[in-house]
């Protein structure tokens, strides 16, 4: 089993560009999230969706958008990438109900220059 | 909203000797479930052991433990017989209980553990 697979692991931009970070997971889960780790701040939510068809913003979207393509895939785009962007980005995925855990992919070193 | 707090950005144990990880949370909730994860330097998030609210009696995982306190909303994780390969990044989380996949986990800001041969 693949679990959470994130492309790509590592990406530079330059300030102004535009990517999208891509996460699919094969466990049929319901719910996917997408979390940005900077130092000395843990984990913060960017956006989730809890099922098909459905995103929500999470702590800090300003700057994101998400796209729940189907069921198994869930990506983040940076429209105008901004040095402030520069983070690790971690997707992660669960069944979304009968108390199961999250399982998280990789993560993305991404750097904005 | 709920708040996950680690007062202790570092800690720094002995080689087979325990160490305490603090956590603390406010919730308004009286159902929810909290998290103990691992961060190697190789990034990936692994789950150490989880604790839901409703049961009083305290999670063990091999040589992972927790202590519970619910009512001072309290949740350290206590590392018996600390190895070289516990050297990572903790993090507690919180999450609420199931309601129909809108639950998220939040974290506190971790703490590094560093472990001495």
């Amino acid at each position: 089993n693949a679990g959470v697979t994130q492309t790509p692991k590592f990406q530079v931009l330059k300030t102004g560009q535009s990517m999208t970070l891509q996460c699919a997971q094969d466990m049929n889960h319901n719910s996917m999230y997408w979390y940005r780790q900077d130092p000395g701040m843990g984990l913060r939510l960017i956006y989730y969706s809890a099922s098909e068809g459905t995103t929500d913003k999470g702590e800090v979207p300003n700057g994101y958008n998400v796209s729940r393509l189907n069921k198994r895939e869930f990506s983040l785009r940076l429209e105008s990438a901004a040095p402030s962007q520069t983070s690790v980005y971690f997707c992660a995925s669960r069944l979304g109900r009968l108390n199961t855990e999250a399982f998280f992919g990789q993560g993305t070193r991404l750097t904005v220059v | 909203a709920q708040t996950v707090t680690q007062s202790q950005p570092e800690m720094s144990v002995q080689e087979a000797e325990t160490v305490t990880l603090s956590c603390t949370y406010d919730t308004s909730e009286s159902d929810y479930y909290l998290f103990w994860y691992k961060q190697p330097p190789s990034r990936q998030m692994i789950l150490v052991i989880r604790q839901e609210a409703y049961k009083q009696q305290n999670a063990t995982e091999n040589r992972f433990s927790v202590n519970f306190q619910k009512a001072a909303k309290s949740f350290s994780l206590k590392i018996s017989d600390s190895q070289l390969g516990d050297a990572a990044m903790y993090f507690c989380a919180y999450r609420s209980a199931d309601q129909g996949g809108s639950e998220k986990l939040v974290f506190g800001k971790g703490t590094k553990l560093t472990v001495n041969p």
